[in-house]
């Protein structure tokens, strides 16, 4: 099966300035790649995602990047700011419309931005 | 709020008790998920449902028993559960097959004494 590793598991910045999450995965046919977000206390709620036929996509001050290659794929968080604090998740999938259930979340980093 | 609710919160049981968690979602999605996420590690998928039908049960130990009577509600039904048991129970839901985003309830944080 599929194996996500995630890393740093901690981070730490201060603000205005960037910060980079990695992620690598195993299977080759995985096409989907999702980045959660946890703040303290609550839910998990999506924040990025990407597909294999795209290498890079930006959302404002958040993009990711994909070496289908290498087998990675990278959060980053530019001009961070402390209400990016939280513990970030990236995920893989693989299939043609396979849905969430074939998810594998890697085990998350916490990021706190330094005022 | 994204429309997916879990109850209780918290939740506080001993070894030989049986409790059971509630979700329930108001997005009209069709899929409905189970996860278990302790500290250090990944979450981890323990059930899938598919228009109220299961579609993955990741070897999950059978003191954990799913129920989904409709695509809007999801029980997780607990029964003589272990101290590693102890963790944060997230209910999930989606449009369905195909749709990856997930939608995350806030959890119910269990604890076994």
């Amino acid at each position: 099966g599929e194996n996500v590793e995630q890393h740093p598991s901690t981070l730490s910045v201060q603000e205005g300035d960037s910060a980079v999450i990695k992620c690598t995965y195993s299977d080759s046919a995985s096409n989907y790649f999702p980045w959660y977000k946890q703040e303290l206390g609550k839910r998990p709620q999506l924040i990025i995602d990407i597909r294999s036929n795209v290498g890079e996509k930006k959302d404002q001050r958040i993009a990711v990047t994909l070496n289908k290659t290498a087998k990675h794929f990278s959060l980053h968080i530019t001009e961070t700011q402390p209400e990016d604090s939280a513990v970030y998740f990236c995920a893989a999938s693989w299939g043609e419309g396979a849905g969430s259930y074939q998810l594998t979340f890697g085990k998350g980093t916490k990021l706190s931005v330094i005022p | 709020e994204t429309g997916v609710t879990q109850t209780p919160r918290h939740l506080v049981m001993g070894m030989t008790n049986k409790k059971s968690l509630k979700c329930e979602q108001h997005l009209g999605h069709n899929a409905m998920y189970w996860y278990k996420q302790s500290a250090k590690k990944p979450l981890e998928l323990m059930f899938v449902y598919n228009f109220k039908e299961q579609t993955e049960n990741n070897s999950v130990p059978s003191r954990f028993s799913p129920e989904c009577p409709n695509s809007s509600h999801l029980f997780l039904h607990l029964h003589t559960l272990q101290p590693e048991d102890s963790a944060l129970y997230l209910c999930a839901s989606s449009h369905g097959q195909g749709s990856e985003k997930l939608f995350f309830g806030s959890g119910t944080q269990l604890s076994v004494l």
